[in-house]
């Protein structure tokens, strides 16, 4: 498709209960990204993809938060034991392989996670 | 650690007054510095990539502009349409951005 979808836009869970975000990236784009938004506009890079192998993860809670982008299936992010503090809107992008400077990250539309 | 800081945190204007926001960083090794607009409720919608000093790039009422340690985005005649959060980020080795906190632009008629 031509834009980013995610699923669902909202999402409600229980503290401890698992929460699991899914993402289509863009026809064509290789990478993929998850980035969570909190308080103030504040991004917090978690994940990024190039295909399905794992680009860099340096922001990911490795206790708690796994993803994957498998061939042919939606990427996902998926909380186990979700917290308090995961409330947030996860947002994915995606962007084309770079022809020697960055290609522009493209978002979705985010999904809004309460943990309550 | 890689850093961007936006000024001013909000903006009111009234239509047709010109201002422009402010984006410094602090990055090793910058590869583009990218401006996006979020509405409410939205995702970043991707407006600019400037990835030398001196570059601008303009559409409609905007216009960015870099130099070496800040950007800039010019908002010429703003109009109500023109109301959002617009965010800068840094994009660095490694494939990842660093995001400023934003600007939040309100235009009254």
């Amino acid at each position: 498709g031509e834009e980013v979808a995610q699923t669902p836009k909202h999402l409600v869970r229980g503290e401890g209960q698992k929460a699991k975000l899914y993402c289509a990236p863009i026809k064509g784009h290789s990478y993929v990204f998850w980035y969570q938004q909190v308080l103030k506009n504040e991004f917090k890079f978690l994940i990024s993809f190039q295909n399905e192998n794992v680009f860099d993860e340096t922001g990911m809670p490795k206790e708690r938060f796994s993803a994957k982008c498998l061939p042919n299936s939606p990427c996902s992010l998926e909380i186990q034991a979700t917290k308090l503090e995961d409330s947030a809107v996860y947002f994915c992008a995606s962007s084309r392989p770079g022809t020697g400077g960055w290609s522009p990250l493209h978002f979705g539309n985010g999904t809004r996670l309460t943990v309550t | 650690e890689d850093q961007v800081t936006q000024s001013p945190e909000a903006l009111r204007l009234q239509e047709g007054e010109s201002s422009s926001l402010n984006c410094s960083y602090t990055v090793s090794g910058l590869r583009g510095l990218f401006w996006y607009r979020q509405d409410p409720g939205k995702g970043p919608e991707f407006l600019f990539t400037l990835y030398s000093a001196g570059e601008e790039k303009e559409k409609e009422r905007l216009k960015a502009t870099l130099t070496k340690k800040e950007s800039f985005l010019h908002i010429t005649a703003p109009k109500p349409e023109d109301s959002a959060t617009y965010l800068c980020a840094a994009g660095a080795a490694g494939n990842k951005l660093t995001f400023g906190g934003g600007t939040r632009v309100l235009v009254k008629p």
